[in-house]
């Protein structure tokens, strides 16, 4: 049971390119979603789906999709990166149940320059 | 829109030493949930303790338990016995119960630093 992976854990994007930070988890859980760490703001909700094919946005979702094809996975996409989306960004996972608990990934640092 | 403030941005304490650990939360629910997470260097997230908040009885984990004042909106987190692996940014979490997700609402974090 490897719960929450993320990958790449690090990369360095130059301005305007994309990419896709990967996020898997083998817990068979319902709600998946991406946050962004910045100093001093704490984790912000990015993009968050309930259920394989239904996403929705979170609180700065601006400059990112995402997909939910299956359960499992939960990629997020850079559609042309910023140098304010350098940021840690966090996937995580939980059962509907209303009191589960939140699982996170390792992180992935991101820097664009 | 519920809001999470921690007001110390840094705490220090001494091994073996208690400390607690402010945060005050905005919301108008009745029914939520509260979480405080802990960040070591690894940067992995870690649930060290929750509150239900129609459960008046505080919640304790080990040496970790916390202060729920629900009329004030206050949660605050008491580490006793403090041990140097406690060094880490702590967050505390919000989320409403009962909508059809219910995202956590975090702090800005408060980085704990446990000297020897």
């Amino acid at each position: 049971n490897a719960g929450v992976t993320q990958t790449p854990k690090f990369q360095v994007l130059k301005t305007g390119q994309s990419m896709t930070l990967q996020c898997a988890q083998d817990m068979n859980h319902e709600y998946m979603s991406w946050y962004r760490q910045d100093p001093g703001m704490g984790l912000r909700l990015i993009h968050y789906s309930v259920g394989a094919g239904i996403t929705d946005q979170g609180e700065v979702p601006n400059g990112y999709n995402v997909s939910r094809s299956t359960t499992e996975d939960f990629p997020l996409r850079l559609l042309s990166a910023a140098p304010s989306q350098t940021s840690v960004y966090f996937c995580a996972s939980r059962t509907s149940v209303s009191f589960g608990e939140q699982y996170f990934g390792p992180g992935t640092r991101l820097t664009v320059t | 829109a519920q809001t999470v403030t921690q007001s110390q941005p840094e705490m220090s304490v001494q091994e073996a030493e208690t400390v607690t650990l402010s945060c005050t939360y905005d919301t108008s629910e009745s029914d939520y949930y509260l979480f405080w997470y802990k960040q070591p260097p690894s940067r992995q997230m870690i649930l060290v303790i929750r509150q239900e908040a129609y459960k008046q009885q505080n919640a304790t984990e080990n040496r970790f338990s916390v202060n729920f004042q629900k009329a004030a909106k206050s949660f605050s987190l008491k580490i006793s016995d403090s041990q140097l692996g406690d060094a880490a940014m702590y967050f505390c979490a919000y989320r409403a119960a009962g909508t059809s997700y219910g995202k956590l609402t975090f702090g800005q974090g408060t980085i704990l630093t446990v000297h020897p």
